[in-house]
């Protein structure tokens, strides 16, 4: 079967560094997508990778390994506004979206 | 219009009672898709539509049903509700076939009794 890890909850402080990790098994892989959701809200597109590597873009980083079915998302600096749930997802090989159950981040002052 | 609109924002229903949910994008996106979202278990995939003309099963299909008569609107029925339907529906877009990336409806919450 298919399935994608991430943990359900973390917490980390204002101003720190974060990772979450997501591990898949997946029919196939058409690259990897991170989207964020705040409560109530819909998801919104973050970061997407398919070749090995890390993908910078200002305060996020998304880092990719095929081999080892694995990615994680990196914040930076992190602000109350970063509470929300992170979500990974991969395309597998009919090109349909497996996802994650998402990772809950909690941001204390 | 800008992006993607979904009816209603929310509903209550009685157990039986058939609902269409309403999903309209102006981006011109050839495939969209209906998710649903319930606590502690990732978006799952209903149905999706690839063109307009055509459509899909994806993994939890059974009970709900969808037409893709024109490029813009998406709508997704369930023709007799039953509580297990309780849940958050999203519908979502893309340029591609699946290739590219997925943009999000505001969601309709369903409350079935």
């Amino acid at each position: 079967g298919q399935n994608i890890d991430q943990p359900t909850e973390m917490t980390a402080t204002e101003g720190a560094i974060v990772q979450i990790n997501c591990t898949y098994q997946t029919s196939g892989f058409n690259g990897l997508f991170w989207y964020q959701q705040h409560a109530g809200e819909a998801p919104t597109f973050l970061s997407y990778n398919v070749l090995d590597g890390l993908e910078e873009k200002g305060r996020f980083s998304s880092f990719l390994s095929r081999s080892k079915g694995y990615s994680y998302l990196l914040l930076k600096e992190l602000q109350m506004k970063d509470s929300a749930s992170y979500l990974c997802a991969v395309l597998d090989s009919n090109y349909q979206l497996i996802w994650g159950a998402g990772t809950k981040l909690i941001i204390k002052p | 219009i800008a992006g993607i609109t979904q009816a209603p924002t929310s509903q209550i229903l009685a157990a039986g009672r058939r609902m269409t949910l309403r999903c309209t994008q102006d981006m011109r996106h050839n495939a969209m898709y209906w998710y649903r979202q319930d606590l502690g278990l990732g978006l799952r995939l209903i149905h999706y539509s690839n063109t307009a003309g055509t459509t899909g099963k994806g993994e939890v299909p059974d009970g709900y049903s969808v037409s893709r008569a024109n490029t813009d609107d998406f709508p997704l029925t369930l023709a007799s509700a039953v509580p297990s339907q309780t849940s958050v529906y999203f519908c979502a877009s893309s340029g591609g076939e699946g290739t590219d990336t997925q943009y999000f409806g505001p969601g309709t919450r369903l409350t079935v009794l």
